[in-house]
């Protein structure tokens, strides 16, 4: 199964661009990547999601390596309201259907203002 | 956009008897829908996938008898946690998804099981 690893936290400055990594090494050609976000006692939220291309959306962008064994989720001017716990799964539907999802250890992100 | 409700979002039972968590998908169909467990300040433990329709396949180390899992409509599926214990305390999450792996994942508000 593909595993995913992230630093367990990082910290940042307001208001400055954040890189959160993720290494997907055993990824398949059909996982999609995907990126959601956890406050404290909340169900996580969606942040974004790609295959190969980088993505953008209001929230952040998605840059996926050439060989897809990583990507980097980055924040472009981190807020206090970033601060969350990060997780970057890796999404699969298998051949009759089943879904499998591999999630990572997900990272701490501390904003400090 | 699409929203995934969970209910209760608390709740408090006596160890040895059973609760139900419910997991709806308001304004889509989910074909999957997901069941995880998370303890303080840890991460998400998927423990089992459930299709509509069809047995819920669980994760290593989950015990299917203890944690049933039920999928019965495309909007709703149920967690059960049988005999209790003040071990199963947890915070538990559902997401829902439909089938194609390009689609995002939507996520439940989470439930607090506290097994008194």
């Amino acid at each position: 199964d593909a595993k995913t690893t992230q630093p367990n936290s990082m910290e940042s400055n307001e208001e400055e661009p954040v890189h959160l990594p993720c290494n997907h090494s055993t990824i398949s050609g059909t996982d999609y990547i995907h990126w959601y976000r956890q406050l404290p006692s909340q169900g996580p939220e969606y942040v974004i999601h790609g295959l190969t291309s980088n993505v953008n959306n209001r929230m952040a962008s998605l840059a996926i390596a050439e060989d897809r064994k990583s990507s980097t989720l980055i924040l472009h001017r981190a807020t206090l309201r970033d601060a969350a716990v990060y997780y970057c799964i890796l999404r699969r539907i298998g051949y009759f259907g089943n879904e499998k999802l591999t999630f990572g250890t997900g990272t701490r992100l501390t904003i400090i203002p | 956009g699409a929203v995934v409700s969970q209910h209760p979002s608390r709740v408090i039972c006596k160890s040895g008897t059973s609760v139900k968590i419910e997991c709806r998908s308001l304004d889509f169909q989910a074909t999957t829908m997901f069941w995880y467990r998370q303890f303080p300040k840890k991460s998400l433990m998927l423990m089992a996938t459930s299709n509509e329709g069809s047995k819920a396949t669980y994760e290593q180390g989950v015990e299917k008898d203890k944690f049933l899992i039920n999928h019965a409509s495309l909007t709703l599926s149920t967690l059960t946690v049988t005999s209790a214990h003040p071990e199963d305390s947890s915070f538990y999450i559902c997401s829902a998804a439909t089938g194609s792996s390009g689609n995002t994942i939507y996520f439940g508000e989470g439930s607090w099981l506290t097994v008194v």
